[in-house]
């Protein structure tokens, strides 16, 4: 099935510096990705829709300036925690859909990051 | 977006079948219903897809009632390796709709 690479898998950073997380999907093109976040012992939070070729769309309570994303190609999407600070470490996870009938998304593998 | 309840968890154990029921009352009509399971610290994984009545693969079972309004995921003769949370999903499939998740149930499969 198509997959959706995420990388790194794990950072630590030290607070104060930014952080950039990579998602591709690797056979399939993907207009349109997804970012969300992740707490301990807590569901998947949405934090932002990455649409190819123009700006992403947050949602509410997310700071764009904080959480840049980056969508250059059909096949990645980036994610830069800017001015990272402990309150930021989490799990991110991004998603992807291809295109067509199917309504399957997959999933990265995941960034567990750790600011300190 | 069509809103999701499951249960928080649910405890089983090996070879038993487990069935997680999952109710959205306001499914639309070009809504899917898709769960998917994730390991601590992994991504979510695809398990099953359905629109209406029964869908079977290799892993799992998804019922649908013909009102919609609930699905049940069911998951045979489960092992260990099957604790994990259960996310029940819903939405329309185009592409770029985004998927909002709910609270997921947590399955605990003991020997």
């Amino acid at each position: 099935g198509a997959v959706v690479s995420q990388h790194p898998s794990r950072v630590i950073c030290k607070s104060g510096t930014s952080v950039k997380i990579e998602c591709r999907s690797l056979d399939f093109q993907a207009t349109t990705m997804f970012w969300y976040r992740q707490f301990p012992k807590q569901s998947l939070m949405l934090m932002a829709t990455s649409n190819e070729g123009s700006k992403a769309t947050y949602e509410q309570g997310v700071e764009k300036d904080k959480f840049l994303i980056n969508h250059a190609s059909l096949t990645l999407s980036t994610l830069t925690v800017t001015s990272a600070h402990p309150e930021d470490s989490s799990f991110y996870i991004c998603s992807a859909r291809a295109q067509g009938p199917t309504t399957e998304a997959f999933f990265g593998q995941g960034t567990r990051l750790t600011v300190v | 977006l069509a809103k999701t309840t499951q249960p928080i968890s649910m405890d089983s154990y090996e070879g038993q079948e487990v069935n997680i029921t999952c109710s959205h009352n306001n499914i639309a009509t070009n809504d899917y219903i898709t769960w998917y399971q994730q390991f601590p610290s992994q991504g979510p994984r695809f398990i099953i897809q359905g629109y209406k009545t029964k869908v079977t693969n290799e892993v799992a079972s998804l019922f649908i009632p013909a009102d919609r309004k609930s699905s049940t995921l069911s998951l045979p003769r489960v092992s260990l390796s099957d604790t994990a949370v259960y996310y029940c999903l819903v939405g329309d499939g185009a592409a770029g709709n985004k998927l909002t998740f709910g609270g997921g149930t947590r399955v605990l499969v003991k020997p």
